[in-house]
This record gives structure tokens, C-alpha cells and sequence, in this order.
């Protein structure tokens, strides 16, 4: 079964650092690209940017480039998703999602989510 | 950037009726859009591939039909499973887009 795991529902303070994480199990995770979608209080979906765990290319969306890290570890079937300064505005639930290899794919399987509060 | 709109953003429906949900794209982008279902609470369920191929264990009720620049989810007999926010997604290469999705609510 394709399970992409992620970590637990985190608190931080304005200014602080922070990095999630997305196991993926049950599927070859390098013949996939893993993704992070934005999904802020009573908002909609934004796509944050994507990468490649078997070589760590990653494409970033404009409105995210610079202010998110995106990294994996093959080695654990692990992405992350990670913030150097976090800001009020970063409180989010944040999903992870699988998508396969090879041009034109969309994102097929998702993890349940992290949420994100970012409070003083 | 391609920039995703859908409408209704809102829509008012009884068990039964036939709804149908359009996204449109600011370029042509061929077939590469996908439907997705989202239920309070939950992560996002894709229905629809490819404009129109209906994802594995998806009911048939759903269907997608468009291309280019304007597309359509329809919902043919509407279940109370149904009740959810449903999103648009364009996919080009490595680059992606939401819509900013259409709630469907009891009237």
C-alpha cells in the first residue's frame, strides 16, 4: 500500500527554525518526484515546489522560491520541508504528494498532512 | 505562469441533483488537468486525470470532459458523500496550479 507519512502538528514562535518530514513506503520512492502543497486557515491549495529524491533536483514556484527549503533523503524514503525564520503567516497545514516520474503527472497519493501554527 | 480560475466558487446542491464545476486555464495546456475532492479535515482524493480518465475506485458518476483552456467536473446524481470542496490542477511539466476551488454544500 503507498503511504507518504508525515510528521506531527508543530508549534513555533515567530523567528524560529522548523523542518517537516514525508516517509513515503509501499512504491519505489526513486521513480517519484515528491511535492508540498500550502494550505493555509480556510484557504485553498498552493503548490510550494517539488523534488526529485534520486538526484535532489527541485523546482521551486515563485511564490515560494527563498522562503522554503526542500530536501529528501533517499537513504530513509524521506522528503522534507523546512524554514529558516517562520513568520505568523506560515501557519499552515502543509501536504506532501507523490508524483510519478516522467513528464506530464499529476499528484496521485497524499500524506495527511502537518499543520503548522506560528504563534507569539 | 499559467494561472488556474474555477466557478462557482460556491455551489448550493440537493442529493440527486447534477452539478457541474468549470476550471479554466490562462494558456491552452492540452489535457493536463486533474480533479480533485477535498473533504473537511482531509487531505485532497484525486477523481479525474487527464481532463477526463477517472482515477481507479472512483465512482462513474463523476466525469471530466475540456481541453485546451476550459474544463469541466461534472457530478451526475449528487451522493452525501459528495458534499466537499473540489480543486482544479494543472500539470506542466514541473510546473503546477490550483484553482481556487468550488465548495458544494445542502442546499
Amino acid at each position: 500500500e503507498v503511504q507518504l507519512e508525515q510528521s506531527g502538528a508543530e508549534v513555533k514562535k515567530p523567528g524560529e527554525s522548523l523542518k517537516i518530514s514525508c516517509k513515503g513506503s509501499g512504491f519505489s520512492f526513486n521513480t517519484h518526484w515528491i511535492g508540498w502543497v500550502r494550505q493555509m486557515p480556510g484557504r485553498g491549495l498552493e503548490w510550494m515546489g517539488i523534488i526529485f529524491p534520486g538526484d535532489s533536483e527541485t523546482t521551486y514556484s515563485p511564490s515560494f522560491q527563498g522562503q522554503v527549503t526542500i530536501s529528501a533523503d533517499m537513504s530513509i524514503t524521506t522528503a522534507y520541508l523546512q524554514w529558516s525564520s517562520l513568520k505568523a503567516s506560515d501557519t499552515a497545514m502543509y501536504y506532501c504528494a507523490r508524483r510519478p516520474w516522467g513528464s506530464y503527472r499529476y499528484f496521485d497519493s497524499w500524506g495527511q498532512g502537518t499543520l503548522v501554527t506560528v504563534s507569539s | 505562469d499559467i494561472q488556474m480560475t474555477q466557478f462557482p466558487s460556491t455551489l448550493s446542491a440537493s442529493v440527486g441533483d447534477r452539478v457541474t464545476i468549470t476550471c479554466r486555464a490562462s494558456q491552452n495546456i492540452g489535457s493536463w488537468l486533474a480533479w480533485y475532492q477535498q473533504r473537511p479535515g482531509k487531505a485532497p482524493k484525486v477523481l479525474i486525470n487527464k481532463a477526463s480518465s477517472l482515477e481507479n475506485g472512483v465512482p462513474s458518476r463523476f466525469s471530466g470532459s475540456g481541453s485546451g483552456t476550459e474544463f469541466t467536473l461534472t457530478i451526475s446524481g449528487l451522493q452525501p458523500d459528495d458534499f466537499a470542496t473540489y480543486y482544479c490542477l494543472q500539470y506542466n511539466i514541473l510546473s503546477y496550479a490550483f484553482g481556487p476551488g468550488t465548495k458544494v454544500d445542502i442546499k
